[in-house]
């Protein structure tokens, strides 16, 4: 079975500096893909960064990266000079490819306060 | 770009009412799902398609069923709605490959606000 964790349900931090937000998954796939998604106060969902179970590399998108380590089956999300506009419901996600069925799964949510 | 569409975007029902959900793309994506967000429980799957014809249950799907019969739609449908039924859906959709271009991210709809009285 597949399953999310995220142990954070509210992070604090203050304008500028960096925060990471803490994933760990389970899953029997030996192909998979890791995911972050934004959820405004608006309600959109919206997809920020993936990391393929094979990637050698932690992937980067602007001020987000993702910190991958497979042993330990983690999959932090890493904001760097937080921003007003930060502050949002994070999702991590995970699709398995083969026993997984593709289906996407989702921790609860870690909820992000940036303070001016 | 329409992308996905969801209607209705808020809904109020009496317990034992039906209603059905409706989800529409127009990406081509194979992969199609339903998902229920709750406080607290980010968000859980209830169904999915990986094509038309093809449907699997996911996390939570008693109380719900769906059916794929074109590659666009995925209706979700509450045979009897309950109060337990009351939150936020989301329909989601993504090609079903990864590579280059594709990382089998959701494209998400904008959300239905269900609420069962």
């Amino acid at each position: 079975a597949q399953k999310i964790t995220q142990t954070q349900p509210g992070m604090f931090v203050q304008e500028k500096e960096a925060v990471t937000l803490d994933c760990t998954y389970d899953t029997s796939d030996q192909s998979y893909g890791l995911f972050w998604y934004k959820q405004p106060s608006s309600g959109e969902m919206i997809f920020l960064i993936y990391q393929g179970s094979y990637d050698e590399q932690n992937a980067t998108e602007g001020r987000y990266s993702l910190n991958f380590q497979k042993a330990r089956k983690s999959a932090n999300l890493v904001i760097s000079a937080s921003q007003l506009g930060d502050s949002a419901m994070y999702f991590c996600a995970m699709r398995g490819i083969n026993t997984g069925g593709f289906k996407t799964i989702f921790g609860a949510g870690t909820r992000l306060f940036v303070k001016a | 770009n329409a992308g996905v569409t969801q209607t209705p975007k808020f809904q109020v029902l009496k317990t034992g009412q039906s209603m059905t959900l409706q989800c529409a793309q127009d990406m081509n994506h194979e992969y199609m799902s339903w998902y229920r967000q709750d406080p607290g429980m980010g968000l859980r799957l209830i169904h999915y398609s990986v094509g038309a014809g093809i449907t699997d249950q996911g996390e939570v799907p008693n109380g719900y069923n769906v059916s794929r019969s074109t590659t666009e739609d995925f209706p979700l449908r509450l045979l009897s709605a309950a109060p337990s039924q009351t939150s936020v859906y989301f329909c989601a959709s993504s090609p079903l490959t990864s590579g280059r271009r594709n990382t089998g991210e959701l494209f998400f709809g904008e959300g239905s606000r269900l609420t069962v009285l």
